[in-house]
């Protein structure tokens, strides 16, 4: 079975400090994993994905983050927290379930609050 | 500007009477897919679809219908609808569902509440 655990449901950062926000996923198969931002009122914006290739990330706006196999990890990193950051974070994880194409799950998302 | 679209984007209403939300997307995308959610449950899949006339259940469908009569459309049925189905919907799509690591794209989504 397939799961993305999202550890702290809250997080709350200083301007200018490093946030650091954390999933980790269950799956039998290669995972491809997605970190998505959604900021206050709107959808889901893509942040970042792994797809196999290189192991460390880059995404939009300064995020980045880590995939780690022996840990099961994909946890998002920005070293510099900046007030626009201040959004609800979901990390997903993508299987290919045969013909019935691509299936997603979502982990329970992070809010992220940056104080001045 | 490629988009999903939703309508409406709020929607109160009362127990037992049929809605429907309209989802379309103007990238001539194969695949979309319906979602809610829910405080401390994160996003879950109501249903998707892999092409037109192609439907198929996602984590949660009970209480709900869809269609997908043309490529751009996904409507999403609710014909009876219940308290417990207040929640935010979003519908999202990508380009095929087949492509590994394949981007989704969401539509900013539908707050419905239901009395």
């Amino acid at each position: 079975a397939q799961s993305v655990t999202q550890l702290g449901s809250h997080v709350s950062v200083s301007e200018g400090a490093l946030v650091l926000l954390r999933c980790n996923y269950s799956s039998s198969v290669p995972p491809y994993l997605f970190w998505y931002v959604q900021y206050p009122n709107q959808g889901l914006q893509l942040l970042l994905k792994y797809t196999s290739a290189a192991t460390l990330v880059k995404g939009i706006n300064g995020f980045e983050a880590e995939f780690k196999k022996s840990e099961t990890s994909f946890h998002l990193t920005k070293p510099s927290a900046h007030m626009s950051d201040a959004a609800e974070y979901f990390c997903a994880v993508s299987v290919r379930k045969g013909l019935a194409g691509n299936q997603f799950y979502f982990g329970t998302g992070t809010s992220l609050t940056v104080i001045p | 500007e490629a988009q999903v679209t939703q309508n409406p984007r709020y929607l109160i209403t009362v127990t037992g009477k049929k809605l429907t939300v309209t989802c379309s997307q103007n990238m001539n995308h194969e695949y979309m897919s319906w979602y809610r959610q829910d405080p401390g449950l994160g996003l879950r899949q109501i249903y998707y679809s892999m092409n037109v006339e192609v439907t198929d259940k996602g984590d949660v469908p009970e209480g709900y219908k869809v269609s997908r009569k043309e490529k751009r459309n996904f409507p999403l049925i609710l014909e009876s609808p219940s308290p417990n189905q207040t929640s935010l919907y979003f519908c999202a799509s990508s380009l095929s569902g087949r492509l590994i690591g394949e981007t989704q794209y969401f539509g900013p989504g539908t707050r419905l509440l239901v009395l």
